[in-house]
């Protein structure tokens, strides 16, 4: 089946320095990837689209310049964190859409990235 | 983007219990209905997923099934085993990229 891979795991920083997650797909091209920030106990907040080759699309209150997405390949997409600060703590979380089961189009997830800023 | 009330917010349920959790929909003018399930600390996974045309999908434990006039999707597990506890979420939208609150499920042995 699809596979996400997603890199830190975890990562610890400190104030003011950029963080970059990697998520990438394994075993299939995708061209459109997404980017979640979770808090703890509640619900995935879908912070951005990212398509291959162009810019991202951003969810009205996300921060692009704090946010930064590359998806410069089929497999890879990135977000960087810049400057970050305390309340940039949480769980960022990406995703692939990929053509899954009964032909529908089906997210694949990554394990998730826990950022803590010092 | 239309609104989805995922219900309950929290469940607690005995082992071997039947788990229910609901999403009520505005309308239902979905392609494609997942469901998915996320262990703590953890993405989240695709569980079941439907399709409207269908009334009701199994896999093993798990039942989802559609109510058209309720405009209700809901998921149930069979014989709940504490393995189940996770959080179950469904799309808020149609497009399945937006997700509802949440439904955090407890199974107790």
């Amino acid at each position: 089946g699809a596979v996400v891979s997603q890199h830190p795991s975890w990562v610890i920083c400190k104030s003011g320095t950029s963080v970059k997650i990697e998520c990438r797909s394994l075993d299939f091209q995708a061209t459109t990837m997404f980017w979640y920030r979770q808090f703890p106990k509640q619900s995935l907040m879908l912070m951005a689209t990212s398509n291959e080759g162009s810019k991202a699309t951003y969810e009205q209150g996300v921060e692009k310049d704090k946010f930064l997405i590359n998806h410069a390949s089929l497999t890879l997409s990135t977000l960087t964190v810049t400057s970050a600060h305390p309340e940039d703590s949480s769980f960022y979380i990406c995703s692939a859409l990929d053509r899954g089961r009964n032909g529908a189009n089906v997210l694949t997830f990554g394990a998730g990235s826990r950022l803590t800023v010092l | 983007q239309q609104q989805v009330k995922q219900s309950p917010q929290s469940l607690i349920v005995q082992k071997g219990g039947i788990s229910i959790i609901n999403c009520a929909y505005e309308n239902t003018a979905f392609d494609y209905f997942p469901w998915y399930q996320q262990f703590p600390g953890k993405g989240p996974a695709l569980l079941i997923a439907i399709r409207p045309d269908v009334s009701e999908k199994k896999e093993g434990r798990f039942t989802i099934s559609f109510n058209k006039s309720a405009k209700q999707f809901s998921l149930h597990i069979m014989d709940s085993q504490p393995g189940d506890s996770a959080t179950y979420f469904c799309p808020s939208t149609g497009n399945q990229f937006y997700f509802g609150t949440g439904t955090s499920l407890t199974v107790i042995p």
